[in-house]
């Protein structure tokens, strides 16, 4: 059973704080994804990695980091929360062309984050 | 630039009745189309993909259809069930490598008893 898991389902922090948000998955996959999801926007692409210590910006990387130093994990990074940061938070893995079916992304089940 | 637009973006119906959620999309080339449910809490999770030369496809209740040449889909639902209440995605990629499909923003379907 494919599986993507992601370390909090709530977290609630202050302006100004260094937040992490941990990203596992245990299927091999190559492609790994950061989005956040707000009402009437849908989901939108911060950051993704299709291999170990690589990355690139998706549509709204500003305030935003990740870091990829397994393959198997994930981490994204607010360097400084703030309140506009208030989001929720998907990671998603995909196997690369050569591998599954078509790339279907595999979706963990979110990460709910309030920036007081 | 790439888009793939939704409607409605809420739909409220009673349980039993059937309903058809649309997806119109601008990603050319054209790769394949995903359809993905989400439920409130979770992630969302893939029901069904169409890729060109697939018109129709069945997941039990659910039937999705592709029009690749005015580049519409469509996702049906038979005899609504509470539980049918979630979010659809549709979400499109395109062909040349891309890593990156486009996301809809979404139709959120309530089903009341």
């Amino acid at each position: 059973d494919v599986k993507v898991t992601q370390s909090s389902r709530y977290l609630v922090k202050r302006t100004g704080e260094k937040v992490f948000l941990e990203c596992v998955q245990d299927m091999d996959h190559e492609n790994m994804f950061w989005y956040r999801q707000d009402p009437g926007l849908g989901l939108r692409l911060i950051y993704f990695s299709y291999d170990v210590k690589m990355k690139e910006k998706g549509d709204i990387p500003e305030g935003y980091s990740v870091s990829r130093e397994k393959k198997e994990r994930f981490s994204l990074i607010l360097e400084s929360a703030s309140t506009n940061q208030t989001s929720m938070y998907l990671c998603a893995s995909s196997p690369s062309r050569g591998q599954g079916i078509m790339n279907e992304q595999f979706f963990g089940p979110g990460t709910r984050l309030t920036v007081l | 630039k790439n888009q793939v637009e939704q409607s409605p973006q809420s739909l409220i119906i009673l349980e039993g009745k059937n309903c058809t959620l649309q997806c119109n999309y601008t990603v050319s080339p054209f790769s394949n189309l995903r359809w993905y449910k989400q439920d409130t809490g979770r992630g969302p999770v893939s029901l069904t993909i169409m890729t060109f030369s697939e018109n129709t496809k069945s997941n039990g209740r659910y039937t999705a259809t592709l029009d690749a040449d005015t580049k519409q889909s469509s996702l049906h639902i038979t005899a609504s069930q509470l539980s049918d209440s979630a979010s659809y995605i549709c979400v499109v990629r395109g062909s040349g490598g891309s890593y990156i499909p486009t996301f809809g923003r979404g139709t959120s379907l309530i089903v009341h008893p």
